[in-house]
This record gives structure tokens, sequence and C-alpha cells, in this order.
């Protein structure tokens, strides 16, 4: 079966621009995290979604959005991009909503900015 | 709100040795969830094992396996017979059963150095 998958691999843009980032969870999961780790850090929160729901958002502006789709894929949307966004932004998925279960990442998305 | 802290941010060990990677962390919770995850240079974090707080028992997972001490707030890792594919960055997480928001709190990471 396949893993959680994540595209693209690799992102530049500059300042002020928006981008898009896509998760496809692993089959049959309908939990789907997103996290932004910069550089030498761990992760941090950003999103989750569950059933189409957002069950949980971070610390992080409004400039930051996401959605899940009917199929459980998901998006992460940020707008007015600046330096600091530079980041690699990791998608997760579990099976269901239960804390026990653990999450299973992507090999993440490397977003550059100029 | 919880923290979780790593205070080794790099340890090197021989090949075959053993190795133990330390975590804390901070909660005013009775019931969650500890995981320790590994982050090669491919950049795919790994849940390498996971220990539920109301368990006294230790998660053991082959050569990976945790020393939890509930009261101390301590959850450290420990590799025997450390080989050169364990070398990566090892995150220590937390997650709690009591919120609805489920998300991971992780510490910053250490940098394990496997040497042959």
């Amino acid at each position: 079966d396949a893993g959680v998958t994540q595209s693209p691999t690799h992102l530049i843009k500059t300042r002020g621009q928006q981008v898009t980032l896509r998760c496809s969870p692993i089959s049959g999961h309908k939990s789907v995290s997103w996290y932004q780790q910069v550089l030498g850090q761990g992760p941090q929160f950003i999103f989750q979604y569950y059933e189409k729901e957002e069950r949980g958002r971070g610390n992080f502006p409004d400039r930051f959005s996401a959605r899940q789709f009917p199929n459980y894929s998901s998006e992460l949307n940020v707008n007015a991009l600046l330096l600091g966004d530079s980041a690699l932004y990791l998608c997760a998925s579990s099976l269901d909503d239960i804390p026990s279960q653990p999450q299973h990442f992507g090999d993440g998305t490397r977003l550059s900015i100029l | 709100a919880q923290t979780v802290t790593q205070s080794q941010p790099e340890m090197s060990v021989q090949e075959a040795e053993t190795v133990t990677l330390s975590c804390t962390y901070d909660t005013s919770e009775s019931d969650y969830y500890l995981f320790w995850y590994k982050q090669p240079p491919s950049r795919q974090m790994i849940l390498v094992i996971r220990q539920e707080a109301y368990k006294q028992q230790n998660a053991t997972e082959n050569r990976f396996s945790v020393n939890f001490q509930k009261a101390a707030k301590s959850f450290s890792l420990k590799i025997s017979d450390s080989q050169l594919g364990d070398a990566a960055m090892y995150f220590c997480a937390y997650r709690s059963a009591m919120d609805s928001n489920y998300q991971l709190i992780w510490g910053a990471g250490t940098k394990l150095i496997i040497k042959p």
C-alpha cells in the first residue's frame, strides 16, 4: 500500500506569493494533520482535519488555511508568503481521530522563499 | 500548555554499542501518549516507539526500548546494538488523550551519529 504522498517535493516562491501544498493520506485514513518544520527545529502543528472538518488549529496566522476533500486528501494554502515561511511542511495521516493512533508522515514539501 | 524538552542536541555512539536519548515533558494531564520518531536525511518522519501514560510497563520494539518515569515526566529512548542505519534525528513527541485537538507537541530533536 502507498504511504502518505505529498506534492510537490520542493517549491521555490518569492515573498508575497501564494502557495498550495497537497497531501494524499494512506488509503482508508480519514484524519490529516499538517506540520511546519523549520530547519534545526521540531515540527510545529498547523492544522488537523477529520472527515472534512477542522478539528484543530495551531498558533499560525490567518495566512495559513487548509481543507480536506471527500476522498480525504488535503491542501494547505499559504498566502502573502514571508521569508519566515521557508520550511519543510509535513503531512501526516491516521486512521481515525483517536489519540492512541500513531500518525504516519509523508516525505514533506520543502518550501523556499526568496 | 504542554512542552517537550530534548536536552541533547547531538549524541554519538560506536556501532554495536548502546545509546540513550533523553526527553522530558511538562504537563498537568494524567492521560496522554508519548512517541519517539526518527527522521533520516530522507526527511520522512518514522515512528520508532509509542508509550501510553496509563501503562506501567515500558514499551519495547526490537532493539528500541523506553524508560518511562511518569512521576519524573521523563521518557528516554534506549537503542541497543546500534547500527549505521540508526543515524538520524530523533524527536520525542507528546499527545494529549483528553484534548479534542490531538496535535503532537515535539521536542527540538537529537542528532544521533553512529561511528563505524
